[in-house]
């Protein structure tokens, strides 16, 4: 199993951008996590799909935030316009709908915004 | 409502001493309990779980935790810690009736050779 798959790694680019960060679940999983780890917050959850179906968008910060998931192999997170407090480390999780409900994390976007 | 306390920021333990990282919960329903590791500039990873059963819980890599009902705790602990084992350690917890869990904030845990 290639483990879910994030594009890109690393981000770096200017306030007022746009950045789009990209994310493909494990094949069978139903459930998408969007996280965001900073060194003061910590793991952030943004937002969670189930069968491809945002169910709870509560952590995203604001409007400037968007994310979709037009099918269940593919998920994308937005952040139009980007602003320096936006710099950290963004994470896609999934989750299968039977066995064990633990998650499996991507490697990660590192994103830098000047 | 569900949260997980870690209430150490670091843990510094000596290379083939055991190790303990602490996690303390609150759930209003049945608890499912995580443990999962973050190596520098990686994802997370999980490492063991509890959903019921045997209170004792083993994982990857030889950690295996502990479920303790009274005291709403689920220790990650290893009896010989290794160099390669120093990361960060996140404890998760979901209620029965949520999917979504709440993690800790996370515990480095530093092994010295």
């Amino acid at each position: 199993d290639a483990g879910v798959i994030q594009s890109p790694r690393h981000e770096v680019t200017e306030m007022g951008q746009e950045v789009t960060l990209r994310c493909k679940p494990i094949s069978g999983h139903n459930s998408l996590f969007w996280y965001r780890q900073t060194m003061m917050r910590g793991l952030e959850l943004l937002i969670y799909f189930n069968n491809n179906v945002p169910i709870d968008d509560s952590g995203m910060p604001e409007d400037r935030f968007s994310a979709k998931m037009p099918n269940a192999s593919f998920s994308t997170l937005k952040i139009q316009p980007s602003e320096p407090r936006d710099s950290a480390v963004y994470f896609c999780a999934s989750s299968p709908r039977s066995g064990p409900p633990a998650q499996y994390f991507g490697p990660g976007t590192r994103l830098l915004v000047l | 409502a569900q949260s997980v306390a870690q209430p150490e920021d670091q843990v510094n333990v000596a290379e083939g001493n055991p190790l303990t990282v602490k996690c303390t919960y609150s759930v209003s329903g049945n608890p499912y309990l995580f443990w999962y590791v973050q190596y520098p500039n990686r994802g997370l990873q999980f490492l063991l779980k509890y959903i019921t059963g045997d209170n004792l819980v083993k994982g990857s890599y030889g950690f295996e935790a502990e479920f303790n009902k009274s005291q709403t705790s689920f220790h990650l602990k290893k009896p010989s810690a290794l160099v390669s084992d120093s990361a960060l350690y996140f404890c998760a917890v979901r209620d029965g009736g949520s999917y979504i869990p709440t993690f800790g904030r996370g515990t480095s845990l530093i092994v010295h050779p």
